[in-house]
């Protein structure tokens, strides 16, 4: 069974101030790894997918980061606003098409 | 374009019964996976069919079973239900082949055991 572990597990922020979480994975037989925002009763939508060592992604205000070898990734939410209130997964993948989910970091962004 | 699609939204089953889960993958996506969400815990793999063959499997009994269509579209079949089989249960498409493993999810079946 694989350990991917993300943290915080929860987190209150105000509105304005930035905000990072951490995703920790094997180091060993990577092959991808994912992140999503999920909000609540809807699909979970991608928001980055990362496939090398030193990867850095960006889209908007919301950026992520990869280390492979260290076996961890980090999301990081510029000038959080409400609308980023959601639960954000980061998904592991470590083999042929296998993949590993982490338990989630729910945000809340108050106004 | 629609997205990935499920069916039904929500279902309640007793204890003992059978379930079947229906997904349509997003256009022009050959490859269906199938997740359970349990409460407080992230999406575990249950299996992924390709090319109408269950490719991959995760840790889930043979009471979860699966099937593809020509048409991509699949459904999950779980037998012999338990109250620990309540979860939300969401499908994912994808290209098979691409090395990155983009895949796009529906927005999930809950199901409920009594």
């Amino acid at each position: 069974i694989l350990n991917v572990e993300q943290s915080p597990q929860s987190l209150h922020v105000q509105e304005g101030d930035s905000t990072n979480f951490t995703c920790s994975f094997p180091s060993s037989n990577f092959y991808a790894l994912h992140w999503y925002r999920w909000e609540t009763a809807k699909s979970p939508e991608a928001l980055f997918v990362m496939t090398l060592n030193g990867d850095e992604k960006k889209k908007g205000r919301i950026s992520a980061t990869l280390n492979t070898k260290e076996g961890y990734s980090y999301l990081y939410i510029k000038g959080s606003q409400p609308e980023d209130s959601a639960t954000y997964l980061c998904a592991f993948f470590g083999g042929y098409q296998k993949v590993t989910f982490g338990i989630g970091t729910k945000l809340q962004v108050i106004p | 374009d629609a997205g990935v699609t499920q069916s039904p939204t929500h279902l309640i089953k007793t204890r003992g019964q059978q379930v079947t889960l229906r997904c349509s993958p997003k256009s022009g996506h050959d490859t269906v996976s199938w997740y359970q969400q349990a409460l407080g815990q992230g999406p575990q793999f249950i299996f992924q069919y390709y090319e109408e063959e269950e490719r991959q499997r995760g840790n889930f009994p043979d009471r979860f079973s699966g099937h593809q269509f020509p048409n991509y579209s699949s459904e999950l079949n779980v037998n012999a239900l338990l109250l620990g089989d309540s979860a939300l249960y969401l499908c994912a498409s994808s290209l098979w082949g691409t090395g990155s493993y983009e895949q796009y999810f529906g927005p999930g079946t809950r199901l409920t055991v009594t």
